[in-house]
């Protein structure tokens, strides 16, 4: 089945620092999502790309869609202690399913 | 507006006993999903429907889970005989006809001792 590489795994940084995380995947993709889980909640969307080289921002953040439809990444600038929490990226393919990354854990230091 | 809820937010049974999981879509969405993550491993994909008719049921684990979504709205997802191996995270979510952008529920924590 298809499967997505995301990375880092983790991350530390300080508050303020700028981070980035990206997914690849084999496989083609027509809608990449991304998503923020904090403890005991549900992921949250984050940023919906539907068009390769897409780039689209939602304050802080930034996210583009890769040209090839086959990888996807989130940035984001000037971190603060809330952006503590797991990022998902998540693909959708012709179907409606979503196929997600294991995640990356972002803790930021104040 | 009210988004997705699940019901309980945590439950603990035995192997072998069952567990009956339900999911409050979004007012309106008539698309509905269930994923489950199992720890360590990413979130997976069980099944979709539309209105209250199964779409894909590919990810399902096997026929100890059955999901129903009876008139449409809401959804239930029923293990049964529930093993260890079925511990995990179960979320539902839900979209509109288009389906592009999926809003989750809070998950239940299913374990199985």
């Amino acid at each position: 089945g298809q499967q997505l590489n995301q990375s880092p795994q983790s991350m530390f940084i300080q508050e303020g620092e700028d981070v980035s995380m990206n997914c690849t995947s084999s496989s083609i993709f027509n809608t990449w999502l991304w998503y923020k889980q904090d403890p005991g909640e549900g992921p949250v969307l984050l940023i919906a790309l539907y068009k390769a080289g897409e780039l689209t921002s939602n304050g802080r953040l930034t996210a583009q869609f890769g040209i090839t439809r086959k990888d996807s990444f989130l940035n984001i600038s000037a971190s603060i202690p809330s952006d503590v929490g797991i990022y998902f990226c998540a693909g959708r393919g012709s179907n409606y399913k979503l196929t997600f990354g294991k995640g990356t854990l972002l803790t930021v230091n104040p | 507006e009210a988004g997705v809820t699940q019901f309980p937010s945590h439950s603990v049974i035995e192997k072998g006993q069952t567990v009956t999981l339900r999911c409050d879509p979004i007012s309106g969405h008539d698309n509905l999903y269930w994923y489950r993550r199992v720890m360590g491993k990413e979130i997976k994909f069980l099944l979709h429907f539309v209105k209250e008719s199964k779409q894909d049921e590919s990810g399902m684990p096997n026929n100890r889970f059955l999901a129903e979504r009876t008139g449409g709205t809401y959804s239930t997802l029923k293990v049964q005989p529930a093993e260890l191996e079925d511990s995990g995270v179960y979320f539902c979510a839900s979209s509109q006809a288009s389906g592009y952008e999926q809003y989750f529920g809070p998950g239940t924590r299913l374990t199985v001792t």
